[in-house]
């Protein structure tokens, strides 16, 4: 299987809470990062967490990590219009650098 | 605070050319990693320099190549370019032997005809 998985669309109503969702296999890695990517544009990190943390909160983002299933979760709070775009899950490995999903394509609808 | 900036945003080759990329990182970082992003996938590792040296490498044929400068810019040039090349190329940048994520640019779309 992948390196990293993710579900590869969300939809969600503008004000609701979005859940992406990620699992990865790599055990060692110290941090996983949350990136966003809108339509032809680089990668925005959104938060990242170290491994030893449980929950991480920044503003309207919470990240979630069970570490034992090595699940890794973002969730977006009042989600709006602006947040609709792909969302990666990543974590670092070697001298960070950074193994990638194939991203979940978040649409939030008015 | 400049981040990290890329050039050219756009490119179209030929299959059998040479390309050359070319990436600033973000102030007070020296460390610059370059990733390919084929459309619909996430961004494969292709390598990473500090100190002017390739200090790791992923999964990709040594027609990939790169070069870092004293000023950290670095450049990534692809021999005999494939169809298969196409993508989005994108350079992100940190600070070496520290936790601090990495930062991209936005990168350079090349397509091969």
């Amino acid at each position: 299987g992948e390196d990293v998985e993710q579900s590869l669309f969300l939809s969600v109503r503008e004000g609701d809470s979005s859940v992406i969702n990620c699992t990865y296999t790599d055990s060692s890695s110290t941090y996983l990062y949350w990136y966003k990517q809108e339509p032809g544009a680089g990668l925005q990190l959104l938060t990242y967490i170290f491994s030893n943390m449980d929950m991480k909160q920044d503003q309207r983002l919470t990240v979630l990590l069970n570490k034992k299933d090595k699940h890794l979760s973002l969730r977006i709070a009042d989600t709006q219009t602006g947040d609709s775009a792909i969302y990666f899950c990543a974590y670092n490995s070697g001298y960070s650098t950074l193994t990638f999903g194939k991203g979940t394509m978040l649409l939030v609808s008015p | 605070d400049a981040g990290v900036t890329q050039s050219p945003t756009h490119l179209i080759k030929t299959r059998g050319q040479q390309v050359t990329l070319r990436c600033s990182p973000k102030s007070g970082h020296d460390t610059v990693s370059w990733y390919q992003q084929a459309l619909g996938q996430g961004p494969q590792f292709i390598f990473q320099y500090y100190e002017e040296e390739e200090r790791q490498r992923g999964n990709f044929p040594d027609r990939f190549s790169g070069h870092q400068f004293p000023n950290y810019s670095s450049e990534l040039n692809v021999n005999a370019l494939l169809l298969g090349d196409s993508a989005l190329y994108l350079c992100a940048s940190s600070l070496g032997n520290s936790n601090q994520p990495q930062h991209f640019g936005d990168g350079t779309r090349l397509s091969i005809l």
